[in-house]
């Protein structure tokens, strides 16, 4: 059964520090793999994707993402917060041989950002 | 710019009285998708349309049912509301070619339900 984990409830950070939020997988088939920010009370937003090739991806608001296919992992990185990205952080995990394009989501890590 | 829109953003209703949330698009997405997210929880996939064509997840409570009258719009109706059904309800579109799944999902920014 294909599942999706992000170790990570919540995650405090001062401005102006790094992030990194862990997302760990367990897929039989090849994974696609993404990560949605999403803000208080609005959708969820795309902020990058991993499909195959490079296996660090750039995505957009200056963050970036690692696939390592060793450690089943897709961790999220940033090197510099700003208080603009608290935010909950949701990593996502989609089939290659799946037909309709369906997610399983992990439960989310709420990133709160002091001054 | 091209976007899923849900209405409305805002929506209270009391318990047992039916309810429809609306859902378009003008990414012209083949694939429309509803979640259910509850306070602090991950999305989860009560159903979606692939074109026409109808697929329930397994556990998705009968009172809730979809309709998609043509590729742009997307509803869903809640027969009988119950508190529990109390969330934020997405709507995400994606373009699924055969044999390729690897587009990503687009979200509108939601309604928020409550049932009182």
């Amino acid at each position: 059964a294909q599942s999706v984990t992000q170790p990570d409830i919540h995650i405090t950070v001062s401005e102006g520090a790094s992030l990194e939020l862990r997302c760990n997988y367990s897929y039989g088939a090849t994974p696609y793999l993404f990560w949605y920010v999403q803000s208080p009370g609005q959708g969820l937003q795309l902020l990058l994707k991993y499909f195959s090739g490079d296996t660090l991806v750039q995505g957009i608001k200056g963050f970036e993402a690692e696939f390592k296919r060793s450690q089943s992992s897709f961790n999220l990185r940033k090197p510099s917060v700003h208080w603009s990205d608290a935010a909950e952080y949701f990593c996502a995990v989609g089939a290659a041989t799946d037909s309709w394009g369906k997610l399983q989501f992990g439960a989310g890590t709420q990133v709160v950002v002091t001054p | 710019d091209a976007m899923v829109i849900q209405n409305p953003r805002y929506q209270v209703t009391q318990f047992g009285k039916p309810v429809t949330l609306s859902c378009s698009q003008t990414l012209n997405h083949n694939v429309m998708y509803w979640y259910q997210q509850k306070s602090s929880q991950a999305p989860k996939l009560l159903f979606h349309y692939y074109d026409k064509d109808f697929n329930n997840e397994a556990d998705t409570p009968d009172n809730f049912q979809s309709r998609r009258p043509n590729t742009s719009f997307c509803f869903l109706d809640i027969r009988s509301p119950g508190l529990g059904d109390t969330a934020m309800y997405l709507c995400a579109t994606s373009r699924v070619n055969t044999g390729v799944s690897n587009q990503p999902q687009h979200f509108g920014d939601g309604t928020r339900l409550s049932i009182l």
